[in-house]
């Protein structure tokens, strides 16, 4: 069975400062990884993922991304957080077996102090 | 390109009323997938469809909730009765790959509010 859990429903950083949510993953198949970002009144839309390539996943507003298949870990980090990072974070599986269903984590919010 | 758009973005309704939900995914994608998120929980799947057809539809909480997708087109989420337990955010997705490596596109979701 496919689950992940996000560690922190809620994290709060300075500006400038670094960015790091935690999320781990339980899969039984080889997994493909997505985190996904949410702004206020805004759908979802993909940060970056993992497809079984580089386990270092870079992508886009300076986010990035480590698989640890050890630790079944995909954290997401960012060097020096901005105002405008403020949103809600999804960790998302998906099932490899499947065609694209995927299993949300239950979402961090990131709040960012000036 | 248009992204994927939802119709209404909030509804209000008392319980035992209908509503009905519509995508509009992006244009030849031919999988459009719908999710919800209850009270500040996960994001569920509902219901995935390859054009018209329904592939997988194990996520639909009960026959109260039905799903269309006339002409592989637009799609339309039916609630009927509506519940307490219904109101939430209902997100729709869509991609032009079945693959799981494929990148799902995301509306701005409906939120449902039921009295």
């Amino acid at each position: 069975a496919q689950s992940v859990t996000q560690l922190d429903s809620h994290v709060s950083v300075s500006e400038g400062t670094p960015v790091l949510l935690r999320c781990n993953y339980s899969s039984s198949y080889s997994p493909s990884l997505f985190w996904y970002v949410q702004h206020p009144n805004k759908g979802l839309q993909l940060l970056l993922k993992y497809t079984s390539a580089a386990t270092l996943v870079k992508g886009i507003n300076g986010f990035e991304a480590e698989f640890k298949k050890s630790e079944t870990s995909f954290h997401l980090t960012k060097p020096s957080a901005h105002m405008s990072d403020a949103a809600e974070y999804f960790c998302v599986v998906s099932d490899g077996r499947a065609f694209n269903k995927f299993y949300f984590g239950s979402g961090t919010k990131l709040n960012v102090k000036p | 390109e248009a992204g994927v758009t939802q119709f209404p973005s909030h509804s209000v309704i008392e319980k035992g009323q209908t509503v009905t939900l519509r995508c509009d995914p992006i244009s030849g994608h031919d999988n459009l997938y719908w999710y919800r998120r209850v009270m500040g929980k996960e994001i569920k799947f509902l219901l995935h469809f390859v054009k018209e057809s329904k592939q997988d539809e194990s996520g639909m909480p009960n026959n109260r909730f039905l799903a269309e997708r006339t002409g592989g087109t637009y799609s339309t989420l039916k609630v009927q009765p509506a519940e307490l337990e219904d109101s939430g955010v209902y997100f729709c997705a869509s991609s032009s790959t079945g693959g799981y490596t494929g990148e799902l596109f995301f509306g701005e979701g409906s939120r449902l509010t039921v009295l």
